[in-house]
């Protein structure tokens, strides 16, 4: 089966950087484009970017651009997202999601990351 | 980009009454259109994928319907673990905007 394992909570200071992780299993890793999500605290969801695992092409929310880089290993099929610069605001959970039947039918299980000085 | 409103933004309703989430997007999206349900410390769960297609596993209550610009999502009898907050989401232009969501409790 599909499964999704994202990396634990990170604390960071403003003006840091922090690199999540996401361990694929259960399906062709290069097949399908590994997206990134985030919802703040209280807040909806927010689309970030994605990333093909094939070819290393990745595609940015105008918001992020700048501040996110996405990367894969497809040795150990594992997605990353680096988000640089942090602020409070970036406070939030951010899942990492995939799809085989549509854009996002998997999802990890969310990695907190918390920005406080 | 590409706006989603989505409408209402919170609703409350009883066990057994028809529900409906309402989505429509600023511009046509060809029918590429998923509905997720997100519980309390979970991640979102896929209901509905391109419009009407029910996900594997999701109980056939759940419904959606629409076409172009405007969505419609429908529980046909609520029961009491629907309570959670839903989500549309476009993925016919990228950035794969989500709607604001709906939150649904019970009445």
């Amino acid at each position: 089966q599909v499964q999704l394992v994202q990396s634990g909570a990170e604390v960071r200071k403003p003006g840091a950087s922090v690199k999540v992780s996401c361990k694929a299993s259960g399906y062709t890793f290069t097949g399908y484009y590994m997206h990134w999500v985030r919802q703040a605290p209280g807040q909806g969801l927010e689309w970030m970017g994605r990333i093909s695992p094939n070819t290393g092409g990745t595609n940015f929310a105008q918001k992020f651009q700048g501040r996110v880089t996405m990367t894969r290993d497809t040795s150990i099929s594992t997605a990353y997202m680096e988000l640089s610069r942090l602020r409070s605001d970036d406070t939030a959970v951010y899942y990492c999601a995939t799809g085989t039947t549509t854009v996002s039918d998997y999802w990890g299980q969310g990695t907190l990351v918390t920005v406080s000085s | 980009d590409i706006q989603m409103t989505q409408s209402p933004s919170s609703l409350s309703a009883s066990v057994g009454d028809r529900v409906t989430i309402t989505c429509q997007a600023s511009q046509d999206i060809s029918g590429y259109l998923n509905w997720y349900q997100q519980k309390p410390g979970k991640a979102p769960k896929l209901l509905i994928y391109d419009v009407s297609n029910l996900e594997t596993g999701v109980p056939s209550r759940f419904s959606g319907s629409g076409s172009g610009t405007d969505f419609t999502f429908t529980i046909s009898s609520l029961q009491p673990e629907d309570i959670a907050t839903y989500y549309c989401q476009q993925y016919d232009t990228l950035p794969y905007i989500f709607g604001q969501g709906t939150k649904l409790e019970i009445k």
